[in-house]
């Protein structure tokens, strides 16, 4: 079946980055975009960005643009997204999700498991 | 940005119960309108696209309406299962953008 998983927690300083990975099985890894969402405690999930699946094209959430950067290793069949210049406001749980449909439609299925980065000094 | 405003944000129901939740857009998005479903600790799953289409094993007992601005999620017998917090979202353009959540509890 489908299945996402990412890495593990991280726990960072502010002004540090974060590189998390994605691994993906089940399917095609090529076929599908790869989106990034991250969800802080108690609100709401924020769209930060995809990798298109037949190429290495990104779009990224202007709010993240900058600072996010999002990669992938077809050899792998891993997806990376690097944030930089962490804050504390940077804190919560990033979750990998594939695209539902190889025709890109922008929504998100199946979800990583996520994985929860802490930003504190 | 389209803004995408859930209402209400909680309700309690009881087994057994028919809910509606509703979902509003701040531009019309057509019918690019998907649900979601979460429960505490775990990631969101997806149950509906394009408004009203019912993800592939997904129950019977959840449907999604609307269209432009306008949208609901309604489960006609709520099970035991189901509660959980439920969150919209648009792709009708990026960046793409979720409701604030409805959580469904139990009464």
């Amino acid at each position: 079946q489908v299945q996402l998983v990412q890495s593990g927690a991280e726990v960072k300083k502010p002004g540090a980055s974060v590189k998390i990975s994605c691994k993906a099985s089940g399917y095609s890894f090529t076929s599908y975009a790869m989106h990034w969402v991250r969800q802080a405690p108690g609100q709401r999930p924020e769209w930060m960005g995809w990798i298109n699946g037949h190429n290495d094209n990104t779009k990224y959430s202007q709010k993240f643009q900058g600072r996010v950067t999002i990669t992938r290793d077809i050899s792998a069949s891993t997806a990376y997204m690097e944030l930089s210049s962490l804050r504390s406001e940077d804190t919560a749980v990033y979750y990998c999700a594939r695209d539902g449909v190889p025709a890109a439609q922008d929504w998100f299925d199946p979800w990583g498991q996520g994985t929860l980065v802490t930003v504190s000094s | 940005d389209i803004q995408m405003t859930q209402s209400p944000s909680s309700l309690s129901a009881s087994v057994g119960d028919r809910v509606s939740i509703t979902c509003r857009a701040s531009q019309s998005i057509s019918s690019h309108l998907n649900w979601y479903q979460q429960k505490p600790g775990k990631a969101p799953e997806f149950l509906i696209y394009g408004a009203s289409s019912l993800q592939s094993g997904v129950p019977s007992r959840f449907s999604g309406s609307g269209s432009g601005t306008d949208f609901t999620l309604t489960i006609s017998s709520l099970q035991p299962e189901d509660f959980a917090t439920y969150y919209c979202q648009q792709n009708y353009s990026p960046p793409l953008t979720f409701g604030g959540g409805t959580k469904v509890e139990i009464k």
